[in-house]
Parts: C-alpha cells; structure tokens; sequence
C-alpha cells in the first residue's frame, strides 16, 4: 500500500522568502508518480508539479521545485520567492504510474505567508 | 476549456436526509474521481469510474452511498441516509487516457449534516 507522510502542520515563511515544505512516501512500486497540489480557502485542489518515480531530473514549475530524494523516498516541495497569494493548504500525493489509479493525499501543510 | 464542475458547492442537510452531488468532468475525459476531503486530511477515493464502469469501488460504504455515471459522461454521487460523520468535502476529479498522470479537480461541494 501507498502512504504519504506530512509532518509539518503549519509553517509560517516571510514574503519573498524560500519555504521548504516536507514529504516523505512509502511504496513498494518501482514506477510511480509524486505530486503536490495547492487548496486556497476556496476548496479547489490545483496541481503545482508532477515528478516520475524514473525522472533523474528533479522537476521545476516557475517558483516551485520538487526536490527529490529516491533513496530517503522524500518528495520535498521548495517555493522560492513567497507571495501572500501562496497562503494555503499544500498536499502532497502520489499514485502507480501506470492506469489511472487515484490519488493517495498526504494529510496537507496550511501555509501562512507573512508580509 | 472549462474545467470540471460541481453542483452545488454548498449544502446543510439534516441528519437522515437524502442529499445527491453532481459532477460534470472536462469534455473527453474518460475517467471519472469521487474523493471525500474530511476536515484537516487529504482527500480520500470513494470511487473511480472509466467511462461507465466503475472499476474502484472499495472505499465506497455501500450501504448508504451510491453513484452512477450514465452514458459515461457526468456523474451523481448521492447518500441516503446522511449521518453526521458524512460531514465533509466531497470532491470530483477526471483525467483522460491511459497513464495520464494529472488530475484536474473540481471546486468541491462541502456538506453540512446537522
């Protein structure tokens, strides 16, 4: 079985600044795919940025990078130059790289953006 | 391109009431979420359709719930009786093809039992 560990509850980071927020999975596929969507207050879950279990490269979407540690099964999320706008829950998620399994969700990280 | 839609976005019931969500995924998508967000988790899968078939129907408590996806496009997810534990985010979600890796969601519709 798949799981996604999230232990950072809330995480306060200064406007402008770089935030790392935690991941780590557990799994005993060899191919699968990591992802982090963002929930606003809104409800709407909205992907940030995907990262194959076989990408060598770690994955980047303008300000977000997935910093990604196969060996520690970590599945960091970094956000470089915070906005307030980033305020909000963040999820970690992963599924099998193959059909189209659903989602198993981290228990989330609500960011606070401070100006 | 619109996105995925759900009706309504809100709702309180009384505990006992039958309550029905609908879900309207993006033109094309073959494959169709219903995931329940309870408060301060993640979203959990009750159940995953391709096209009409419901091929992940595990988590889904049975007794209660119930879903459909006639003619493999939209979709109803209803409960009867609600209870209080069913207090909770109910989110709707598609992708297309095989191996498609993102999901796109909807907004949600957040019920209340009472």
């Amino acid at each position: 079985a798949q799981k996604i560990t999230q232990t950072q509850p809330g995480m306060f980071v200064q406007e402008k600044e770089a935030v790392t927020l935690d991941c780590t999975y557990d799994t005993s596929d060899q191919s699968y795919g990591l992802f982090w969507y963002k929930q606003p207050s809104s409800g709407e879950m909205i992907f940030l940025i995907y990262q194959g279990s076989y990408d060598e490269q770690n994955a980047t979407e303008g300000r977000y990078s997935l910093n990604f540690q196969k060996a520690r099964k970590s599945a960091n999320l970094v956000i470089s130059a915070s906005q307030l706008g980033d305020s909000a829950m963040y999820f970690c998620a992963m599924r099998e790289k193959t059909g189209n399994t659903p989602l198993v969700f981290g228990k989330g990280t609500r960011l606070s953006v401070i100006a | 391109e619109a996105g995925v839609v759900q009706s309504p976005r809100y709702k309180i019931i009384e505990k006992k009431q039958p309550v029905a969500f609908w879900c309207n995924p993006i033109s094309g998508h073959n494959t169709l979420y219903w995931y329940r967000q309870n408060l301060g988790q993640g979203p959990e899968l009750l159940i995953r359709y391709e096209n009409e078939e419901a091929v992940d129907d595990s988590q889904l408590p049975k007794d209660r719930f119930s879903a459909e996806r006639l003619k493999g496009v939209d979709s109803t997810l209803k409960i009867q009786p609600a209870e209080l534990g069913d207090s909770a985010v109910y989110l709707c979600a598609s992708s297309w093809g095989q191996s498609s890796y993102e999901q796109y969601f909807g907004p949600g519709t957040r019920l209340t039992v009472t």
